[in-house]
């Protein structure tokens, strides 16, 4: 059964630029959240998604935005990119409603560094 | 605002040196808070649910507690293998289930043999 995947798995992007983050949930999971993990850091929730609506947004700016498609996958873009947003951007899928049992699924991470 | 704040930063320990990491919270209500554990360059991996204050779970060397201010993870007779970085994380009680967790910095774990 496979669990969350991400592509890509390595990113460099030069200040500006845009980029756009994919991921598939685990099979059974109907909700994608997206979290931002500096080094060093613990991970920082960016955004939820579930029935292809942003349910809830963390403390982002506008520049974060996403997308959950009806097969429940979902994007990331970041837009005007800055070296801060270098990271570890994680993925984390759950079935609603069962997060307290099994928690939530987390995939690899996309590493994107800013040049 | 809530917040997750964990102790130490770094621990290290001797191979069968039994030790605990911690975990403070405040929070408008505690759904539930987790344990992950992250080997570098990975994604965190479910460890525990605890639900309530008093409520303990095992899971081989790992045994986690909960009371209402704060969590301890205590790790018994630790292995090489256990060396990871350790994260707490809480969910409020707002809202529906499955909302954003909030996590700490962690605690990152050597064990040498």
């Amino acid at each position: 059964d496979a669990g969350v995947t991400q592509s890509p798995t390595h990113l460099i992007k030069t200040r500006g630029q845009q980029v756009t983050l994919r991921c598939s949930p685990k099979s059974g999971h109907d909700t994608v959240s997206w979290y931002q993990q500096a080094l060093g850091q613990g991970p920082q929730f960016i955004f939820q998604y579930y029935e292809e609506e942003e349910r809830q947004r963390g403390n982002f700016p506008d520049r974060f935005s996403g997308h959950q498609f009806p097969n429940y996958s979902s994007e990331l873009n970041v837009n005007a990119l800055l070296l801060g947003d270098s990271a570890l951007y994680l993925c984390a899928s759950n079935y609603r409603g069962y997060t307290l049992n099994y928690g939530y699924t987390f995939g690899s991470g996309t590493r994107l560094t800013v040049v | 605002e809530d917040q997750v704040t964990q102790s130490p930063e770094a621990l290290r320990l001797q191979e069968g040196e039994s030790s605990s990491l911690n975990c403070s919270y405040t929070v408008s209500g505690l759904r539930g808070l987790f344990w992950y554990r992250q080997d570098p360059g990975k994604g965190p991996e479910f460890l525990f649910t605890l639900y309530s204050a008093g409520e303990e779970k095992e899971k081989e060397r790992l045994k986690a507690t909960l009371t209402k201010k704060e969590s301890f993870l205590h790790i018994t007779a630790p292995k090489p293998e256990d060396s990871a970085t350790y994260l707490c994380a809480v969910q409020p009680n707002f809202g529906q289930a499955g909302t954003a967790l909030i996590f700490g910095k962690g605690t990152t774990l050597s064990v040498s043999s």
